[in-house]
C-alpha cells in the first residue's frame, strides 16, 4: 500500500509570499488532516477533513491559511501571506475514518522557511 | 481541550529498558497512540490502547494505561540504537487527535 505522498519537501520563501503544499492521502482513506510541527514542538492540528467536507479548523488562521480537498481525495494547503512564525513542517496524514483504532499514517512532511 | 504532556528527554544504555511518560487531561479519551518521529521523516504510528484496556504488548513494546491518574507509558525493552527518535504519544478525543510536545530518546552504546 502506498503511504501519504506530500509535495514540495522543502519550500524557501520570503515573508508576505503565497505558498501551497499538496497532499495524496492512502487509497480508501476518508479522513485526512493537516498538522502543522514548529521545530521542538508536537504537531498541531490545523484541519480536517471528512471526505471532502471540513470536520475541524478550529485551529486554522482563516485570515491567511485556506485548504480544500477535492473530490474527496488529494487537498492543498496555502498560505497567503506568509509570515515569518510560519515557518515550520506542515505534516499530511490520513485514516480509514475517524482515527480509533487505525491511528492516523503521515506523510514525510514539507518543511517551510519562511525568511 | 485536550491537553497532553511529555517530558522532553530521555536516555538510557543500548540494551537497557526506556519509559516514556504521557499525561492526558480528557477523560473521554477513547484512543491513545504511540508515534515514532526518526529526524527528517513522518511520524509512524508505533501502537495503540483502547481506554478499556490497562497494558498492550507488542513484540519490544509494552504499552501501560492508567486511566484513573490519565497516565499512559510505552516501555521498549532492550533498546537499541536504532531507537533513537522523538516519540509522540497522542490521544483521540472527540474525533480529534492531540499530541504531546514529544520526547527525544538517546540511546548511548
Amino acid at each position: 500500500e502506498a503511504g501519504v505522498a506530500q509535495s514540495p519537501r522543502y519550500k524557501i520563501i520570503e515573508k508576505r509570499q503565497s505558498v501551497a503544499f499538496w497532499c495524496n492521502p492512502i487509497s480508501g482513506h476518508a479522513t485526512l488532516y493537516w498538522y502543522q510541527q514548529i521545530l521542538g514542538q508536537g504537531p498541531k492540528l490545523l484541519i480536517q477533513f471528512q471526505n471532502n467536507g471540513v470536520v475541524d479548523d478550529s485551529q486554522l488562521p482563516k485570515d491567511r491559511f485556506s485548504a480544500e480537498r477535492l473530490k474527496g481525495v488529494d487537498s492543498t494547503l496555502k498560505i497567503q501571506p506568509a509570515k515569518l512564525e510560519d515557518s515550520a513542517v506542515y505534516l499530511c496524514a490520513s485514516s480509514r475514518r475517524d482515527t480509533e483504532a487505525f491511528g492516523a499514517f503521515f506523510g514525510q512532511g514539507t518543511r517551510l522557511t519562511v525568511v | 481541550g485536550e491537553d497532553v504532556e511529555q517530558s522532553l528527554f530521555l536516555s538510557v544504555r543500548e540494551g537497557d529498558s526506556s519509559v516514556i511518560n504521557c499525561t492526558y487531561t480528557d477523560s473521554s479519551s477513547t484512543y491513545l497512540y504511540w508515534y515514532k518521529q526518526e529526524p527528517g521523516a513522518g511520524l509512524q504510528l508505533l501502537t495503540y490502547i483502547f481506554s478499556n484496556m490497562d497494558m498492550k504488548q507488542d513484540q519490544r513494546l509494552t504499552v501501560l494505561l492508567n486511566k484513573k491518574d490519565k497516565h499512559l507509558s510505552l516501555r521498549i525493552a532492550d533498546t537499541q540504537t536504532g531507537d533513537s527518535a522523538i516519540y509522540f504519544c497522542a490521544v483521540n478525543a472527540g474525533n480529534m487527535l492531540t499530541f504531546g510536545g514529544g520526547t527525544r530518546l538517546m540511546v548511548k552504546p
